[in-house]
């Protein structure tokens, strides 16, 4: 049971530019949202979270949406960067962790 | 501080041999995970510890896999017999509550499991 999408297998951007990377969920008793960067040959390393009763949360260049009455999060990355080349993971925190299968973000400089 | 560390990294087995993982979760760490992440899909739980205990393995197969924590450090991951569906990456993490409402894993880099 795919509890927690990420429709897109892919995005290319800009340097520069905004990258937008989109996870939606069916689970309405998730507590936690979180994101998760993964390069090559390593495990993935967290990025940010949201708290559900929280609807934006920014950390530097990262920010993440929350709309819960989409169950729908995103994550905003501006400016991108080539280093931000990476796949990203939407986690939901429920009685366990819930993945979606991944966006490969590739940032072109 | 030391992360997770997991090994071997990479493992080619034949099925229906037995294969074990080892995983080393960052010191102090109370809880630890082992994800199954299948290629082109996010990594799906198997089994959560917390110290030396289960807290879930509702999605362990378990006619086919165990794990273990003894001492409520270290951790071993087996397959005995494997399957070819059983080809993965094997992930291990590890976590201590922080902040409220914040159960941050982190994650080791992974054992490449392939069997043919």
């Amino acid at each position: 049971d795919q509890q927690v999408k990420q429709n897109s297998p892919s995005l290319s951007v800009q340097e520069g530019r905004i990258s937008i990377l989109n996870c939606d969920y069916t689970n309405s008793m998730f507590d936690y949202f979180l994101w998760y960067k993964k390069y090559p040959a390593e495990g993935p390393t967290f990025l940010i979270s949201i708290s559900s009763i929280k609807d934006k949360n920014e950390d530097g260049r990262f920010t993440v949406f929350l709309n819960k009455s989409a169950k729908h999060l995103s994550l905003h990355i501006v400016p991108s960067q080539p280093g931000d080349s990476a796949v990203y993971f939407c986690a939901a925190r429920g009685n366990d962790m819930r993945f979606g299968a991944g966006t490969r973000l590739t940032v072109k400089p | 501080e030391a992360g997770v560390a997991q090994s071997p990294r990479y493992k080619i087995i034949e099925k229906r041999q037995s294969v074990a993982f080892w995983c080393n979760p960052i010191s102090g760490h109370a809880t630890l995970y082992w994800y199954q992440q299948i290629l082109g899909q996010g990594p799906k739980l198997l089994i959560q510890f917390q110290n030396n205990g289960v807290v879930d393995d509702s999605q362990l197969p378990k006619d086919r896999f165990s794990a273990e924590r003894l001492k409520g450090v270290d951790s071993t991951l087996k397959i005995q017999p494997a399957k070819l569906e059983d080809s993965a990456v094997y992930l291990c993490a590890s976590s201590s509550h922080g902040a409220v409402g914040v159960d941050t894993q982190y994650f080791g880099p992974g054992t490449r499991l392939t069997v043919l």
